[in-house]
């Protein structure tokens, strides 16, 4: 089976500032998708930002960036310009074949 | 208004009765997922279904059965056999068409069983 991990269960950042959350992967596929999805406390999963394995620029979203490091097996999230509305539960997780894998979260608090 | 549905949100049980959870979407999508969330655990997949008629376990099946009689529908029921049901269940779809892969999900049933 295919493993995430997410190694800080908690992080916290000043509003303003910016964070990255780390996520390493293991995978022997070529082909697999990446993603950091989050969770507020409402529990809806939302998607945050997606990377393709074969493309190797990586994708940002208005103040969201990954460093993906393929040779590493390595998905950072950066979070630029943190806000208020960004405390949550973020989880990494990888796709390949018909199944996805999660990490087991990183908590962010946001502090004003 | 296109999405997954999953019914109800809170959900109270007996110990010994079996239990089915609802999931329906209207995106069109193939795949179906279920998860189980607890606390510094994420998510961990139960079962997961590619086609109608058709389903798979994922890591933690024991103790849960499924059906996909429909393209939309893909319930969850959670046997007595289940030895710690009280969770939060996550229902889920993926289109798999062209290159998106994306997971979207439901907003999740929170099952307590006493």
């Amino acid at each position: 089976a295919q493993t995430v991990t997410q190694s800080q269960p908690e992080m916290s950042v000043q509003e303003a500032e910016t964070v990255t959350l780390s996520c390493t992967y293991d995978t022997s596929e070529s082909d697999y998708y990446l993603f950091w999805y989050k969770q507020p406390p409402s529990r809806q999963m939302i998607l945050v930002i997606r990377q393709e394995a074969y493309k190797q620029q990586n994708a940002t979203e208005n103040r969201f960036s990954v460093n993906f490091q393929k040779a590493a097996k390595s998905f950072s999230l950066k979070i630029s310009d943190s806000q208020l509305g960004d405390a949550a539960m973020y989880f990494c997780a990888s796709f390949t074949g018909n199944q996805f894998y999660f990490g087991t979260g990183t908590s962010l608090t946001v502090i004003p | 208004d296109g999405g997954i549905t999953q019914s109800p949100k809170y959900l109270f049980r007996k110990e010994g009765q079996n239990v089915t959870l609802s999931c329906e979407q209207n995106l069109n999508h193939d795949a179906m997922y279920w998860y189980r969330q607890d606390p510094g655990q994420g998510l961990r997949l139960i079962y997961y279904s590619q086609i109608v008629n058709d389903f798979q376990k994922g890591d933690i099946a024991e103790g849960y059965s499924v059906s996909r009689e429909k393209k939309e529908s893909f319930p969850l029921t959670v046997t007595s056999a289940q030895k710690n049901p009280t969770a939060f269940y996550l229902c889920a779809t993926t289109d798999g068409q062209g290159s998106s892969y994306e997971q979207y999900f439901g907003p999740g049933t929170r099952l307590t069983v006493t």
